[in-house]
């Protein structure tokens, strides 16, 4: 089982800044199958990024995920005040099984 | 439009059992897996199992092998997760999630099923 590691725990950054997530694999997540979700509190978790780099439907720009094999980023280019939230990082593949890190609260500075 | 209904918020005791739903539709359900996900309050998401509803295959997390049922009746798009003796421990937000066709991320979710256990 692959276990994901998020980092940091915490985030706390002011509108406008840049915020840089990570997300590390215990191992090589294969074909890139690593998923990005944000949630809000009280709301279910919104797809935003799959495939380590594709954003998911009506996802803004200013969101965009890379890297590969074990080591995972998700960028916030501009933090815009709806995008206080926890993110999640999620593996899955061919096989029916999921693995989420642990998140990453974005909070206000 | 694809929407997965969670059936409502349920309060229950100790060793009390339990069935939850998720209703599917805007798509075939029969064809795309149903996976279930624990989000104790204030924690993360916790994967515990997967259904295809076409052929019942069942995929438990080994965390939650044996202490849940998932099960589905595909005839109305359908899915459940079951308690035989809930606890304490069990109080929870649960969600039900639809795995993509090919690829197998999460494409929805549903809404959210809280269930509080308390004496």
């Amino acid at each position: 089982e692959i276990v994901l590691t998020q980092s940091p725990g915490t985030l706390s950054l002011s509108p406008g800044q840049r915020a840089t997530l990570s997300c590390r694999a215990s191992r090589t997540v294969s074909s890139n199958y690593l998923a990005w979700y944000q949630q809000k509190p009280g709301q279910a978790p919104r797809p935003l990024i799959y495939g380590a780099s594709s954003r998911a439907t009506g996802i803004p720009d200013r969101f965009s995920g890379s890297g590969s094999g074990t080591d995972f980023t998700l960028t916030i280019s501009r933090l815009e005040p709806e995008d206080f939230a926890v993110y999640y990082c999620q593996q899955y593949g061919n096989s029916p099984s999921w693995t989420f890190g642990q998140g990453t609260k974005v909070e206000i500075k | 439009e694809v929407q997965l209904v969670q059936s409502g918020a349920e309060v229950k005791k100790p060793g009390e059992s339990l069935t939850i739903s998720c209703k599917g539709s805007g798509y075939s359900f029969s064809t795309y897996w149903i996976g279930w996900v624990r989000q104790v309050p204030g924690k993360g998401l916790e994967w515990m199992g997967i259904i295809y509803p076409g052929d019942s295959d069942i995929r438990y997390s080994p965390s939650f092998q044996g202490q849940v049922t998932i099960s589905a009746d595909k005839s109305i798009s359908t899915a459940y997760l079951q308690w035989s003796s809930l606890n304490a421990s069990d109080t929870a937000m649960y969600y039900c999630a639809r795995r993509t066709f090919s690829g197998g991320r999460v494409d929805y979710w549903g809404q959210g099923t809280l269930v509080t256990v308390s004496s």
